[in-house]
């Protein structure tokens, strides 16, 4: 059973900090790593996607990711009031083309 | 570029009867199509995995004599939910990827269906 991890929150942070997202999963031999945001009542939206492990930076996103240890991680600077949502991590295991198999979500809140 | 649409947006139908979701790639095409479930608070499900020209693939625990699924086009995938019931209303979503790119994959805006 392939599974991915994510603590539902709330996360609270205040505008203007960083916010870290986590998500650990099972299949040692995923290779694409996903994280969306969700508004309430909407479809996910890509965020950002990183394949290599290490860090991949775009604007103000960070994500993060330590095959050997299972993790990845979105990092959220400067944080702002619109940036409340959802925040799903998916993963795809090793087919390109296969669906992806997504966490339950953290839930953020960025308090202004 | 890459956008994926859905309709109905919403619907609501009568316990019994069936409804049918459409999933199109407006701009690319897309040999393969998902479908995902989400209830409240709820992350994704996927439900199927739907290939053109051929017999979706149906995750574990879905009926696929409820969940009717036809991908008769490159850029059109159907999802017909039969003979609905109150726990069949959910928020379905299809995604597509593009067949002329590896791993992109784009989602629809979702169709939220509930039944009376």
């Amino acid at each position: 059973q392939k599974e991915v991890e994510q603590n539902s929150g709330p996360l609270s942070v205040p505008e203007g900090a960083i916010a870290s997202l986590n998500c650990t999963y099972s299949d040692r031999g995923s290779q694409s790593f996903f994280w969306y945001r969700q508004y309430s009542g909407k479809s996910p939206e890509l965020i950002m996607f990183i394949y290599s492990n290490g860090d991949k930076e775009d604007g103000r996103f960070t994500a993060q990711l330590n095959k050997a240890s299972q993790y990845v991680s979105l990092l959220i600077r400067d944080s702002q009031p619109s940036d409340s949502a959802t925040y799903l991590c998916a993963v795809r295991v090793n087919q390109a083309g296969t669906a992806l198999i997504f966490g339950k979500g953290t839930t953020l809140s960025v308090s202004s | 570029g890459a956008v994926v649409s859905q309709h109905p947006s919403w619907v609501i139908c009568k316990s019994g009867t069936s409804v049918k979701i459409e999933c199109r790639s407006l701009d690319f095409q897309a040999t393969t199509m998902f479908w995902y479930r989400q209830f409240p608070k709820q992350s994704l499900m996927l439900m199927a995995t739907s290939n053109e020209g051929s017999k979706a693939t149906y995750e574990q625990g879905v009926e696929k004599d409820k969940f009717l699924i036809n991908h008769a086009s490159l850029t059109l995938s159907t999802l017909t939910v039969t003979s609905a019931h109150p726990e069949d209303s959910s928020f379905y979503i299809c995604s597509a990827r593009d067949s002329g790119r590896t791993y992109e994959q784009y989602f629809g805006p979702g169709t939220r269906l509930t039944v009376t």
